[in-house]
Protein backbone atom coordinates (compact mmCIF):
# COMPACT_ATOMS: atom_id res chain seq x y z
CA UNK A 1 0.00 0.00 0.00
CA UNK A 2 0.93 3.69 -0.25
CA UNK A 3 3.36 5.41 2.25
CA UNK A 4 3.96 8.78 2.61
CA UNK A 5 7.50 10.08 4.56
CA UNK A 6 7.43 13.77 5.04
CA UNK A 7 10.43 16.02 5.95
CA UNK A 8 12.16 17.78 8.28
CA UNK A 9 10.12 16.83 10.90
CA UNK A 10 10.64 21.01 12.49
CA UNK A 11 11.81 23.76 10.37
CA UNK A 12 13.03 27.21 11.67
CA UNK A 13 13.35 29.82 9.76
CA UNK A 14 13.95 33.19 9.94
CA UNK A 15 10.63 35.66 8.92
CA UNK A 16 10.89 36.82 5.58
CA UNK A 17 12.98 33.65 4.30
CA UNK A 18 11.67 30.51 2.46
CA UNK A 19 10.25 27.58 3.87
CA UNK A 20 10.31 23.95 1.80
CA UNK A 21 8.83 21.09 3.10
CA UNK A 22 9.30 17.36 1.25
CA UNK A 23 7.54 14.34 0.87
CA UNK A 24 7.88 11.10 -0.77
CA UNK A 25 5.11 8.50 -1.74
CA UNK A 26 5.13 4.69 -2.84
CA UNK A 27 2.40 4.06 -4.89
CA UNK A 28 3.06 5.51 -8.38
CA UNK A 29 -0.82 5.21 -9.07
CA UNK A 30 -1.53 8.03 -6.33
CA UNK A 31 -2.69 11.17 -8.42
CA UNK A 32 -3.75 13.71 -5.37
CA UNK A 33 -1.50 15.46 -2.85
CA UNK A 34 -3.03 18.33 -1.06
CA UNK A 35 -1.30 20.36 1.90
CA UNK A 36 -2.94 20.77 5.06
CA UNK A 37 -1.83 23.66 7.72
CA UNK A 38 -2.50 22.66 11.15
CA UNK A 39 -2.67 25.37 13.91
CA UNK A 40 -2.28 24.66 17.50
CA UNK A 41 -5.48 23.35 18.75
CA UNK A 42 -7.11 23.87 15.33
CA UNK A 43 -9.00 21.67 13.03
CA UNK A 44 -6.26 20.66 9.66
CA UNK A 45 -7.32 23.15 6.39
CA UNK A 46 -6.62 22.55 3.39
CA UNK A 47 -3.70 25.15 1.81
CA UNK A 48 -2.92 24.00 -1.83
CA UNK A 49 -3.31 20.71 -3.26
CA UNK A 50 -1.99 19.30 -6.74
CA UNK A 51 -3.08 16.52 -9.48
CA UNK A 52 -0.81 13.98 -11.02
CA UNK A 53 -1.59 16.07 -14.12
CA UNK A 54 0.50 19.13 -13.58
CA UNK A 55 4.13 19.69 -11.91
CA UNK A 56 3.77 22.89 -10.40
CA UNK A 57 0.67 25.37 -8.69
CA UNK A 58 1.03 28.42 -6.85
CA UNK A 59 -1.19 30.35 -4.93
CA UNK A 60 0.24 33.65 -3.64
CA UNK A 61 3.27 32.80 -1.52
CA UNK A 62 2.43 29.38 -1.64
CA UNK A 63 3.21 26.59 -3.90
CA UNK A 64 3.52 22.81 -4.29
CA UNK A 65 5.73 21.00 -7.34
CA UNK A 66 5.17 17.36 -8.32
CA UNK A 67 8.36 14.98 -9.36
CA UNK A 68 5.96 12.19 -10.94
CA UNK A 69 8.91 10.48 -11.75
CA UNK A 70 10.51 10.77 -8.77
CA UNK A 71 7.37 10.35 -6.34
CA UNK A 72 8.25 13.12 -4.18
CA UNK A 73 6.41 16.46 -3.86
CA UNK A 74 6.94 20.13 -1.59
CA UNK A 75 5.71 22.50 -0.12
CA UNK A 76 7.07 26.11 -1.02
CA UNK A 77 6.33 29.16 1.64
CA UNK A 78 8.28 32.23 0.59
CA UNK A 79 7.67 35.32 2.44
CA UNK A 80 7.45 33.65 5.45
CA UNK A 81 5.39 35.30 8.24
CA UNK A 82 4.29 34.32 11.87
CA UNK A 83 1.28 33.90 11.04
CA UNK A 84 2.93 30.64 8.41
CA UNK A 85 3.59 29.16 12.05
CA UNK A 86 1.96 25.80 12.31
CA UNK A 87 2.48 22.08 11.20
CA UNK A 88 1.77 20.83 7.82
CA UNK A 89 0.77 17.91 6.83
CA UNK A 90 1.34 16.33 3.32
CA UNK A 91 -1.08 13.60 2.19
CA UNK A 92 -1.22 11.18 -1.24
CA UNK A 93 -4.89 10.00 -2.62
CA UNK A 94 -4.46 5.88 -2.87
CA UNK A 95 -6.58 3.47 -4.68
CA UNK A 96 -8.57 2.67 -2.38
CA UNK A 97 -9.62 6.81 -1.94
CA UNK A 98 -7.79 7.22 0.78
CA UNK A 99 -5.49 10.10 1.72
CA UNK A 100 -2.23 8.82 3.09
CA UNK A 101 -0.86 11.24 5.42
CA UNK A 102 2.95 12.30 6.08
CA UNK A 103 3.59 12.71 9.68
CA UNK A 104 4.03 16.67 9.89
CA UNK A 105 6.66 19.22 9.99
CA UNK A 106 5.98 21.65 12.90
CA UNK A 107 7.35 25.23 10.98
CA UNK A 108 8.27 28.04 13.76
CA UNK A 109 9.09 31.52 12.10
CA UNK A 110 11.50 33.26 14.07
CA UNK A 111 10.94 37.17 14.14
CA UNK B 1 -21.88 27.43 4.09
CA UNK B 2 -21.90 25.58 7.05
CA UNK B 3 -18.98 23.51 7.41
CA UNK B 4 -18.41 20.40 8.97
CA UNK B 5 -19.62 19.74 12.49
CA UNK B 6 -19.23 17.59 15.77
CA UNK B 7 -20.66 16.88 18.88
CA UNK B 8 -19.48 16.82 22.17
CA UNK B 9 -16.54 19.28 21.71
CA UNK B 10 -14.71 17.81 24.68
CA UNK B 11 -15.43 14.47 26.23
CA UNK B 12 -14.43 13.37 29.41
CA UNK B 13 -15.36 9.77 30.55
CA UNK B 14 -14.10 6.62 33.03
CA UNK B 15 -12.13 3.85 31.78
CA UNK B 16 -14.47 1.39 30.63
CA UNK B 17 -17.53 3.20 30.14
CA UNK B 18 -18.66 3.79 26.03
CA UNK B 19 -18.95 7.07 24.46
CA UNK B 20 -20.10 8.04 21.14
CA UNK B 21 -18.84 11.01 18.74
CA UNK B 22 -21.22 12.93 16.55
CA UNK B 23 -20.43 14.21 12.80
CA UNK B 24 -22.29 16.08 11.02
CA UNK B 25 -20.78 17.08 7.69
CA UNK B 26 -21.17 18.95 4.73
CA UNK B 27 -23.98 18.88 2.99
CA UNK B 28 -24.09 17.12 0.00
CA UNK B 29 -20.72 15.24 0.54
CA UNK B 30 -20.94 12.08 -0.38
CA UNK B 31 -17.60 10.78 1.92
CA UNK B 32 -17.38 10.82 4.88
CA UNK B 33 -13.76 9.86 6.90
CA UNK B 34 -12.92 9.26 10.86
CA UNK B 35 -9.32 10.08 11.76
CA UNK B 36 -7.89 10.25 15.38
CA UNK B 37 -4.48 12.68 16.56
CA UNK B 38 -3.31 11.89 19.87
CA UNK B 39 -0.97 14.86 21.09
CA UNK B 40 1.39 16.56 18.70
CA UNK B 41 1.13 13.26 16.20
CA UNK B 42 -0.01 13.18 13.73
CA UNK B 43 -3.46 11.60 11.76
CA UNK B 44 -4.46 8.27 12.27
CA UNK B 45 -7.13 6.75 9.93
CA UNK B 46 -9.92 5.14 11.45
CA UNK B 47 -13.26 4.40 9.20
CA UNK B 48 -13.95 5.95 5.37
CA UNK B 49 -17.84 6.06 4.11
CA UNK B 50 -18.68 6.79 0.46
CA UNK B 51 -22.22 6.95 -0.09
CA UNK B 52 -24.30 3.86 0.24
CA UNK B 53 -21.09 1.16 -0.27
CA UNK B 54 -20.13 -0.71 2.57
CA UNK B 55 -17.32 1.53 5.01
CA UNK B 56 -13.83 0.72 5.16
CA UNK B 57 -12.96 -0.47 8.41
CA UNK B 58 -9.31 -1.09 7.93
CA UNK B 59 -8.10 1.41 10.28
CA UNK B 60 -10.29 0.68 13.21
CA UNK B 61 -7.74 -0.34 16.06
CA UNK B 62 -9.64 -3.01 17.97
CA UNK B 63 -13.33 -4.16 17.79
CA UNK B 64 -14.02 -1.85 20.59
CA UNK B 65 -14.42 0.70 17.83
CA UNK B 66 -17.59 1.11 15.48
CA UNK B 67 -18.81 3.70 13.42
CA UNK B 68 -22.58 4.37 11.44
CA UNK B 69 -23.41 6.74 8.79
CA UNK B 70 -27.11 6.97 8.30
CA UNK B 71 -29.20 8.32 5.73
CA UNK B 72 -25.42 9.16 3.90
CA UNK B 73 -25.46 12.33 6.09
CA UNK B 74 -24.52 12.20 10.15
CA UNK B 75 -21.89 9.89 11.40
CA UNK B 76 -21.72 8.64 14.88
CA UNK B 77 -18.27 6.70 16.12
CA UNK B 78 -18.74 4.40 19.03
CA UNK B 79 -15.55 3.41 21.33
CA UNK B 80 -16.90 0.64 23.91
CA UNK B 81 -15.25 -0.12 27.17
CA UNK B 82 -12.97 3.02 26.86
CA UNK B 83 -9.50 3.08 27.98
CA UNK B 84 -6.76 5.80 28.67
CA UNK B 85 -4.89 5.28 25.35
CA UNK B 86 -8.00 5.94 23.65
CA UNK B 87 -7.67 9.28 24.64
CA UNK B 88 -7.11 11.74 21.60
CA UNK B 89 -8.78 13.99 19.70
CA UNK B 90 -11.04 12.59 17.02
CA UNK B 91 -11.72 14.02 13.81
CA UNK B 92 -14.78 13.85 11.32
CA UNK B 93 -13.72 15.05 7.77
CA UNK B 94 -16.13 15.15 4.79
CA UNK B 95 -15.31 15.59 0.99
CA UNK B 96 -17.67 15.93 -1.96
CA UNK B 97 -17.19 12.87 -3.76
CA UNK B 98 -14.29 10.44 -2.90
CA UNK B 99 -14.56 8.61 -5.55
CA UNK B 100 -14.05 10.81 -8.86
CA UNK B 101 -13.20 14.59 -8.90
CA UNK B 102 -13.94 16.00 -5.61
CA UNK B 103 -11.50 14.72 -3.67
CA UNK B 104 -10.57 18.35 -0.62
CA UNK B 105 -11.56 16.72 2.48
CA UNK B 106 -12.93 19.32 4.86
CA UNK B 107 -12.45 18.62 8.68
CA UNK B 108 -14.34 19.36 11.88
CA UNK B 109 -13.40 20.62 14.84
CA UNK B 110 -12.86 17.33 16.26
CA UNK B 111 -13.90 15.97 19.98
CA UNK B 112 -11.14 15.94 22.40
CA UNK B 113 -11.53 12.67 24.40
CA UNK B 114 -10.15 12.13 27.73
CA UNK B 115 -10.35 8.86 29.20
CA UNK B 116 -9.35 9.27 33.10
Amino acid sequence: GENVEQHPSTLSVQEGDSAVIKCTYSDSASNYFPWYKQELGKRPQLIIDIRSNVGEKKDQRIAVTLNKTAKHFSLHITETQPEDSAVYFCAARDSNYQLIWGAGTKLIIKP
Amino acid sequence: GAGVSQSPSNKVTEKGKDVELRCDPISGHTALYWYRQSLGQGLEFLIYFQGNSAPDKSGLPSDRFSAERTGGSVSTLTIQRTQQEDSAVYLCASSLDGTSGRWEQYFGPGTRLTVT
